[in-house]
């Protein structure tokens, strides 16, 4: 079956712009988790969502936001993008809530803000 | 506070040669615990996990790992090791008994092999 599929692969935008992510999950995962991960601080957790709603959230600003659609479909979405934002976004996937039923990842999104 | 150590950033080994990856945790209590494997440019690829029982598990591409509850340890192991592992490998913990899905991951081990 399909795996994660993360759209689009690269992306270059401007500070102070805002972007949109997509991530949609295995056929049948529910849960839908975002990660950003850079040299210097490695791999942060950003946010989970489940059922279309947000379920836990890491320690960054209200910039980052996301959403989840019914077909468990994930955006997440950048507002006023600074340089640090640039990063390699992940998003993964998983049956259901609860990090015993594993996740799986897909091959992410590279952000660059010039 | 949860947090994975990762002591060796980078090591590189020789083809054929044993490979020992070391995973250090602060948890509250036993987590679950993860390895993963990145090539550049890709996503992250799960190795294996432990969840419980046997301490000793077995993974994709003849990895093991163990858990050694008194050390707050979970080393993965190859035997003989491949050109194509090189890669980072991260390690990381979840939440037992908890519907919180995030997982704390370490800073990484880029491993290089020498042919």
């Amino acid at each position: 079956k399909a795996g994660v599929t993360q759209t689009p692969r690269y992306l270059i935008k401007t500070r102070g712009q805002q972007v949109t992510l997509s991530c949609s999950p295995i056929s049948g995962h529910r849960s839908v988790s975002w990660y950003q991960q850079t040299p210097g601080q490695g791999l942060q957790f950003l946010f989970e969502y489940f059922s279309e709603t947000q379920r836990n959230k890491g320690n960054f600003p209200g910039r980052f936001s996301g959403r989840q659609f019914s077909n468990s479909r994930s955006e997440m979405n950048v507002s006023t993008l600074e340089l640090g934002d640039s990063a390699l976004y992940l998003c993964a996937s998983s049956w259901a809530l609860g990090s015993n039923y594993g996740y799986t990842f897909g091959s992410g999104t590279r952000l660059t803000v010039v | 506070a949860q947090s994975v150590t990762q002591p060796d950033i980078h090591i590189t080994v020789s083809e054929g040669a044993s490979l020992e990856l070391r995973c250090n945790y602060s948890y509250g209590a036993t987590p679950y615990l993860f390895w993963y494997v990145q090539s550049p440019g890709q996503g992250l690829q799960l190795l294996l996990k432990y969840f419980s029982g046997d301490t000793l598990v077995q993974g994709i591409k003849g990895f093991e790992a163990e858990f050694k509850r008194s050390q707050s340890s979970f080393n993965l192991r190859k035997p003989s090791v491949h050109w194509s592992d090189a890669a980072e490998y991260f390690c990381a913990v979840g939440a037992r008994g908890s519907t919180l899905g995030r997982l704390y991951f370490g800073r990484g081990t880029q491993l290089t092999v020498w042919p």
